[in-house]
């Protein structure tokens, strides 16, 4: 069970919209910053999202991020096959002096 | 360029230890945290702690306080996760990651080390 809570799953179709949340907590997202990774099959995490909403160098601003509270949103638009990968919200956790990740979500490009 | 280089896939008895490196090339290896996340297969990602390759200084997750040590040999810009007493449930790819900031995010990760603990 992650400390951090995203939906299993979201699909769409090339070029639409998606968003994906991340639930937590007032120990973690509610007063940290969130970051997100997108991991494609087989390969390390990559950096997608910083400081709830920054982008690292070379990240398409097709990739978004937004923080409300306790809650975190990745937004992904023109969707491409490509985007097809695992995406995972983090953060500190306060409580637990740790960091925490989300359980992660698979995108489908159908 | 800048990359962390990690070892090579281990295979391991239950109950012993495994000792997994990781190489920094392109930046100063002391001047960002290392931090070591861990990914069973088919599973999501587990942090396990960090150390400031400056001080030496660490900070290990709950789960792995007791089992785990993170050291590292700034000569050679060379950080170290040991995992002692392995179990079954270790198995996983073990990641080293870097360069990151105060919110606590990774925007370098090594290519992982796969960990298999089967008798």
């Amino acid at each position: 069970q992650s400390v951090l809570t995203q939906p299993p799953s979201v699909s769409a179709a090339p070029g639409q919209k998606v968003t994906i949340s991340c639930s937590g907590s007032s120990s973690n997202i509610g007063n940290n910053y969130v970051s997100w990774y997108q991991q494609l099959p087989g390969t390390a995490p990559k950096l997608l999202i910083y400081d709830n909403n920054k982008r690292p160098s070379g990240i398409p601003d097709r990739f978004s991020g937004s923080k409300s509270g306790t809650a975190a949103t990745l937004g992904i638009t023109g969707l491409q096959t490509g985007d097809e990968a695992d995406y995972y919200c983090g953060t500190w956790d306060s409580s637990l002096s740790a960091v925490v990740f989300g359980g992660g979500t698979k995108l489908t490009v159908l | 360029q800048v990359q962390l280089v990690q070892s090579g896939a281990e295979v391991k008895k239950p109950g012993a230890s495994v000792k997994v490196s990781c190489k920094a090339s392109g930046y100063t290896f002391t001047s960002y945290d290392i931090n070591w996340v861990r990914q069973a297969t088919g599973q999501g990602l587990e942090w396990m702690g960090w150390m400031n390759p400056n001080s030496g200084n660490t900070g290990y997750a709950q789960k792995f306080q007791g089992r785990v040590t993170m050291t590292r040999n700034t000569s050679i810009s060379t950080a170290y996760m040991e995992l002692s007493s392995l179990r079954s449930e270790d198995t996983a790819v073990y990641y080293c990651a870097s360069l990151g900031g105060r919110g606590w995010y990774f925007d370098l990760w090594g290519r992982g080390t796969l960990v298999t603990v089967s008798s």
